[in-house]
């Protein structure tokens, strides 16, 4: 199975600052298929990003997200004091579908 | 937009078996929809056990696979999972989700833990 490594496990920043997570795969991942995924405490998980630059209705644009082939970007332009969160990254593309370790925007 | 909500015991004996449920509302789980079981142990990353469709379809974890086991009940338009055999390994927050692979909305979670 693809294992995803994300960096850094902690980003310590402060409201207005720019994000930029990581998320490497440790093999090619099919048709870019990489999902983002923010978790809160006591709260489900919310979708962000799929197919590795795509957001779902409703969410802000200022999440964004690039890369290809094994390395991918989680990108929060200007942090919002409730995008304080867990940010996982997922691989749909090969069998089964696997997520990185997470990192958190403290 | 749909609501899913776990429920079960949140404690299990070693060797024992994990049953968890997830009711579905605002959607019905013999529509068009995948759904589906993801884990994440204490301190770790998510891991994703299985998925169901209406129509009988079922994937499994590989890793998992000899002990799992996710079914629906279409007239309670809820799905379950059981996972026996279990060890402390298996303590965990499970969360059911609405998709196959990318899972576009998502419970809460209930946390289970196994101990004796």
């Amino acid at each position: 199975e693809i294992v995803l490594t994300q960096s850094p496990g902690t980003l310590s920043l402060s409201p207005g600052e720019r994000a930029t997570l990581s998320c490497r795969a440790s093999q090619t991942v099919n048709s870019n298929y990489v999902a983002w995924y923010q978790q809160k405490p006591g709260q489900a998980p919310r979708l962000l990003i799929y197919a590795v630059s795509t957001r779902p209705t409703g969410i802000p644009d200022r999440f964004s997200g690039s890369g290809s082939g094994t390395d991918f970007t989680l990108t929060v332009s200007r942090l919002e004091p409730e995008d304080f969160a867990v940010y996982s990254c997922q691989q749909y593309g090969n069998s089964p579908p696997t997520f990185g370790q997470g990192t958190k925007v403290e | 937009q749909e609501q899913l909500q776990e429920s079960g015991p949140g404690l299990v004996k070693p060797s024992g078996t994990l049953s968890l449920t997830c009711a579905v509302s605002g959607d019905s789980i013999s529509g068009v929809h995948w759904w589906t079981w993801v884990r994440q142990p204490p301190g770790k990353g998510l891991q994703w056990i299985g998925e169901i469709y209406h129509r009988g379809r079922m994937n499994y974890n590989p890793s998992l696979q000899s002990r799992v086991t996710i079914s629906l009940d279409k007239s309670k338009n809820q799905f379950s999972l059981n996972l026996t055999s279990v060890t402390a390994t298996d303590t965990a927050m499970y969360y059911c989700a609405r998709g196959s692979s990318l899972l576009f909305s998502w419970g809460q979670g209930i946390p289970v833990t196994v101990s004796s």
